[in-house]
């Protein structure tokens, strides 16, 4: 069975620049969560989605921060304007039915840069 | 902060030998689970406590919980250099249907 997929899995780009990470979950899988990992800060929950739906977004740091669920097999999450700050491993992870309390499942990250 | 905190940062081991893990939280738990991390890969879970159970095996992985304690410990036996990763405890908070809080994980080194 393939995994979590997301893509790229590293983006160099210059600051104010607009980044689009993507992920594909496990198929039938119905949570899906987006994550950032800082050496600083661990690993932070930044949104997740069930069924499609955005059900948490308190963690979305900034407005230039956005993500979308359009089907159940895709997902973005947009950074723009992207700022140096922002350099980070972002992790998409999904997990399947009943609660968000399940075992979940990560992809590979996108490993960040902003200069 | 209700993240689970582990202990300790870092941990050097000798092939071999076996490596303990502890976490602890603040508030009350739903369950708790340890994940595994390699260099540069994403978070692979490990196994999953409920609140109402006290220790799970998996292969080499022992886990206890102690809710009285709001501590739990994650024990590899006879641990091999494959095993050198950064390992992370996430609790689900009482409310059940709430995600996961990942604490700031331990660095295992297991050296050959």
């Amino acid at each position: 069975d393939a995994g979590v997929i997301q893509s790229p899995r590293h983006e160099v780009t210059e600051m104010g620049q607009e980044v689009t990470l993507r992920c594909k979950p496990i198929s039938g899988h119905d949570y899906l969560f987006w994550y950032r990992q800082t050496m600083m800060r661990g690993l932070e929950l930044l949104i997740y989605f069930n069924n499609n739906v955005p059900i948490d977004d308190s963690g979305m740091p900034e407005d230039r921060f956005s993500a979308k669920m359009p089907n159940a097999s895709f997902s973005t999450l947009k950074i723009q304007p992207s700022e140096p700050r922002d350099s980070a491993v972002y992790f998409c992870a999904s997990s399947g039915t009943g609660s968000s309390n399940q075992p979940q499942h990560f992809g590979d990250g996108t490993r960040l840069s902003i200069l | 902060s209700q993240q689970g905190e582990e202990d300790p940062q870092a941990l050097s081991i000798q092939e071999g030998e076996n490596a303990t893990m502890n976490c602890s939280y603040k508030t009350s738990i739903n369950n708790l689970q340890w994940y595994r991390q390699n260099s540069g890969r994403g978070l692979v879970h490990l196994i999953l406590i409920r609140s109402n159970e006290r220790e799970k095996h998996s292969g080499r992985l022992r886990v206890t919980l102690d809710t009285s304690k709001k501590s739990s410990s994650l024990l590899i036996t006879a641990s091999r250099a494959a095993d050198t990763a950064s390992y992370f405890c996430a609790t689900v908070f009482n409310s059940g249907n709430t995600p996961l809080v990942f604490g700031k994980g331990t660095r295992l080194s297991v050296i050959a």
